[in-house]
């Protein structure tokens, strides 16, 4: 199985870079990485996905490396409003090609003033 | 465009009860699935289906039930509540080509305390 393993919690402050990193060994050939952001009391909200090299969109960047066994997520010059947890996420295959989408246990960012 | 729908967004049951929740798209996406997250903790794949008539197991199945007898709805059955299934659970839905999921669109959740 494609297990995740991310930080527990990471501190930051306003305007400086973030990364996050997210480690899975098992991760399938076929198998995309998508990065969530979850406030509370609401459900995850898509930040960013990705299947090798780099990724960039208007809020983050997303980096994989050749062997794709982690990722790395990129938050530039954050903000108070970027306090949430962030989950990494990679498909689960079966042999029939069924599919179970497995979240880790997230990474809990805290962007202090 | 709704999205993502859920109802109710609270709901209070006793320990025996049963109940469904509500969960329609109207993004016609394949796959569609179903969390629970327990206060303080990540989200834990109760059951999913990669589309109408097909359903799966996820990582917690025990004690619900689901059916997906068309694309846009994906209910879950609590067969005899029980506290520990006190929770937010929360509806999920992607588009899926190809063996690829793409951006998965979550509901509002639902709100449940099992006393």
């Amino acid at each position: 199985l494609a297990k995740t393993t991310q930080p527990i919690s990471m501190d930051s402050y306003e305007g400086q870079e973030v990364n996050i990193t997210c480690s899975h060994n098992n991760i399938a050939t076929n198998d995309y990485i998508t990065w969530y952001q979850q406030f509370p009391s609401q459900g995850p909200r898509f930040i960013i996905q990705g299947y090798k090299t780099k990724v960039t969109n208007e809020v983050a960047s997303l980096f994989i490396p050749a062997d794709r066994k982690s990722s790395t997520l990129s938050l530039p010059r954050v903000s108070l409003s970027d306090t949430a947890v962030y989950y990494c996420l990679v498909g689960v295959s079966r042999e029939d090609s069924s599919y179970k989408l497995i979240f880790g246990s997230g990474t809990r960012l805290l962007v202090r003033p | 465009n709704a999205g993502v729908t859920q109802t109710p967004k609270f709901q209070v049951l006793k320990t025996g009860q049963s109940m469904t929740l509500q969960c329609a798209q109207d993004m016609n996406h394949e796959y569609m699935s179903w969390y629970r997250q327990d206060p303080g903790m990540g989200l834990r794949l109760i059951h999913y289906s990669v589309g109408a008539g097909i359903t799966d197991q996820g990582e917690v199945p025990n004690g619900y039930n689901v059916s997906r007898s068309t694309t846009e709805d994906f209910p879950l059955r609590l067969l005899s509540a029980a506290p520990s299934q006190t929770s937010v659970y929360f509806c999920a839905s992607s588009y899926l080509a190809s063996g690829r999921f793409y951006e998965q669109y979550f509901g509002p959740g639902t709100r449940l305390t099992v006393t």
